[in-house]
């Protein structure tokens, strides 16, 4: 069965300091991993995907993730946090429906906190 | 500006009552989704609608009934709803077989049952 872990319930950093948002997953075949960001009051918001190529992606706001294959992990990182980066973060994994829809499975979330 | 918009964003009611969650996509969309959003619990998949016929319903209680009457609309019918069905409810829409774009999810619905 696919699974995603958010080990971390909370992640603590000072502003200006490196972050890193953890991430493993468990999933039979070729993994498709997302990252959402969830503000206060709004919907999921998407950062960046993996589906195949450069182990490091790029996405939204200057984050970016880097996959692992052997360890499994889809990491999230950004190298100077902001205080505007404080938010609930997302990792999933996405399996194929015969319907052509995409069941993403979420992990439980990891609240980042970044201190002024 | 979300392309997915929900209404209400705010919505209290007692257990006997029945209203409706609605939800509606300005991106072209094709398949469209509820979650349910509750604390300390992973995002959970209700049901799965591609063009307009439902795929997917995650042994969801059926005080719970959706209705897609198009590609663009998404309605969630609540009635004799339990306190523990107070949760955020999202919305969400993508494109059938496009594999590499993202859901887009609505700023979702917060429901209160008394």
């Amino acid at each position: 069965a696919q699974s995603v872990a958010q080990p971390e319930d909370q992640v603590n950093v000072a502003e200006g300091n490196p972050l890193t948002v953890k991430c493993t997953y468990s999933v039979s075949g070729n993994p498709y991993l997302f990252w959402y960001v969830q503000y206060p009051n709004r919907g999921l918001q998407f950062l960046l995907k993996y589906i195949t190529g450069d182990n490091l992606v790029k996405g939204s706001y200057g984050f970016e993730a880097e996959f692992n294959k052997s360890q499994t992990s889809f990491h999230l990182k950004k190298p100077s946090a902001l205080v505007s980066d404080s938010a609930l973060y997302f990792c999933a994994v996405r399996r194929t429906s015969t319907s052509g829809t995409y069941k993403y499975i979420f992990g439980t979330g990891t609240r980042l906190k970044v201190l002024a | 500006e979300t392309g997915v918009t929900q209404t209400p964003r705010h919505l209290v009611m007692g257990m006997t009552n029945k209203k409706s969650l609605k939800c509606e996509q300005h991106l072209g969309h094709n398949a469209m989704y509820w979650y349910k959003q509750s604390a300390k619990k992973p995002l959970e998949l209700m049901f799965v609608y591609s063009l307009e016929e439902r795929v997917e319903n995650n042994s969801v209680p059926s005080r719970f009934s959706p209705e897609c009457p198009n590609s663009s609309h998404l309605f969630l019918h609540l009635h004799t709803l339990q306190p523990e069905d107070s949760a955020l409810y999202l919305c969400a829409s993508s494109q059938v077989w496009q594999p590499n774009q993202p859901q887009h999810f609505g700023d979702g619905t917060r429901l209160s049952i008394l």
